[in-house]
């Protein structure tokens, strides 16, 4: 089965630090994607990529950066977080016929 | 734009008894559709997809849902619903690279 990890459960931070997230695929798929989830709102769309070094912004990019150097790894940063990205942080890769497999989630508080 | 509507945030059922999630999606072309389900605590799991064909699809867990282009809905339904499944579920439509999700559906389930 694909494995999809997510490398910390919960996480605190506080306002202006650097928060890595780090997410890491078995199945060598090409597609990852970092989605925010909130109550009401549903999964919102931060960033993907579909390659080693190639990045596309999703629907809510401000405030984030991501990084893609393997092709198992794709990492989500926050350069200076803040107490609105106080969320649940979903790391998702692409497989065959358009699935997603999820990771279980981070997450993040920002005091 | 693409987007997707889960008109009803939360929904109680008893035991036994019959569910019908609705979604309603709005896509330029013909649609990729899915249903995923979120277990507290959990990642998101697919339930079924909808790409082509057949517009009654069946998915895990004893669940089916129906493709109606003329309506621009993919209902979600279980004729008998357990206990373990309560969660929350999310109508998903593929655009391009990437998913774009409804807001979610909680579903409680009452003994």
């Amino acid at each position: 089965d694909v494995k999809v990890t997510q490398s910390s459960r919960y996480l605190v931070k506080r306002t202006g630090e650097k928060v890595f997230l780090e997410c890491v695929q078995d199945m060598d798929h090409e597609n990852m994607f970092w989605y925010r989830q909130d109550p009401g709102l549903g999964l919102r769309l931060i960033y993907f990529s579909y390659d080693v070094k190639m990045k596309e912004k999703g629907d809510i990019p401000e405030g984030y950066s991501v990084s893609r150097e393997k092709k198992e790894r794709f990492s989500l940063i926050l350069e200076s977080a803040s107490t609105n990205q106080t969320s649940m942080y979903l790391c998702a890769s692409k497989g065959q016929y358009e699935k997603l497999f999820f990771g279980s989630g981070t997450q993040l508080s920002v005091l | 734009a693409q987007s997707v509507t889960q008109p009803d945030i939360h929904i109680t059922v008893s035991e036994g008894a019959s569910l019908e999630l609705r979604c309603n999606y709005s896509y330029g072309a013909t649609p990729y559709l899915f249903w995923y389900v979120q277990s507290p605590g959990q990642g998101l799991q697919l339930l079924l997809k909808y790409f082509s064909g057949d517009t009654l699809v069946q998915g895990i867990k004893g669940f089916e849902a129906e493709f109606k282009r003329s309506q621009s809905s993919f209902n979600l339904r279980k004729p008998s619903v357990h206990w373990s499944d309560a969660a929350e579920y999310f109508c998903a439509v593929g655009a391009g690279d990437k998913l774009i999700f409804g807001t979610g559906t909680r579903l409680q389930v009452f003994p």
